[in-house]
């Protein structure tokens, strides 16, 4: 298994609504990575998880929480999110050291409303 | 936070050509990556160049690094409909932290 799974697909969310997002993957990747993405712009860290420890946030706001219940599972809990929080949201992962690509999920498309 | 400049934004050729395009960054970095993503989905990883190496080949990929002017270069050879993508310059010091040129938008016309 050589993908990064994200679900689900499309999200719409009111502000008042609490949603998560999840993504797993089976390669054996230690580092697990939230990014956001709006339009037309490149993506930007949010998080990231190694070894299953939370080791970077990228002073995003305490609405998103994020998860990794395990070595392949991470999850990005969303709680009171604002209209401009509406973008796509990509999970990655990689090995944990050495020269490695990122294998990136093909996101979830989240509208807030 | 971005840390490269890609040159040139948008990019039209005709299929069957070549496609070039440059990515700038600011500090050091362990290795150079590319990555090409189609209608906002997914990323996908097409190059890993470490800062040790100048050029790299896979398919018709070329990638060059010279890391005495902080800059790289995308070479995509022999054009084709499906190259039609944004590609993404990301560096990587180390740090967990992959940080992401603006993008360049190719579109190969038929």
């Amino acid at each position: 298994d050589t993908e990064v799974t994200q679900t689900p697909k499309h999200l719409v969310m009111g502000m008042t609504n609490k949603k998560s997002l999840k993504c797993e993957q089976h390669m054996g990747h230690r580092a697990m990575y939230w990014y956001k993405q709006k339009a037309k712009k490149p993506p930007e860290l949010m998080f990231v998880y190694s070894y299953e420890k939370l080791s970077i946030n990228e002073s995003v706001p305490s609405r998103f929480s994020p998860e990794c219940p395990n070595s392949s599972l991470l999850n990005l809990h969303l709680h009171a999110l604002q209209p401009e929080d509406s973008a796509l949201y990509l999970c990655a992962s990689s090995q944990a050291h050495g020269d490695y690509g990122y294998t990136f999920g093909s996101g979830t498309r989240l509208t807030v409303v | 936070s971005q840390q490269g400049e890609e040159d040139p934004q948008a990019l039209s050729i005709q299929e069957g050509e070549n496609a070039t395009m440059n990515c700038s960054y600011k500090t050091s970095i362990n290795n150079l990556q590319w990555y090409r993503q189609n209608s906002g989905r997914g990323l996908v990883h097409l190059i890993l160049i470490r800062s040790n190496e100048r050029e790299k080949h896979s398919g018709r990929l070329r990638v060059t690094l010279d890391t005495s002017k902080k800059s790289s270069s995308l070479l995509i050879t022999a054009s084709r409909a499906a190259d039609t993508a944004s590609y993404f310059c990301a560096t990587d010091a180390n740090d967990y932290k992959l940080s992401f040129g603006a993008g360049t938008t190719v579109t190969v016309r038929a």
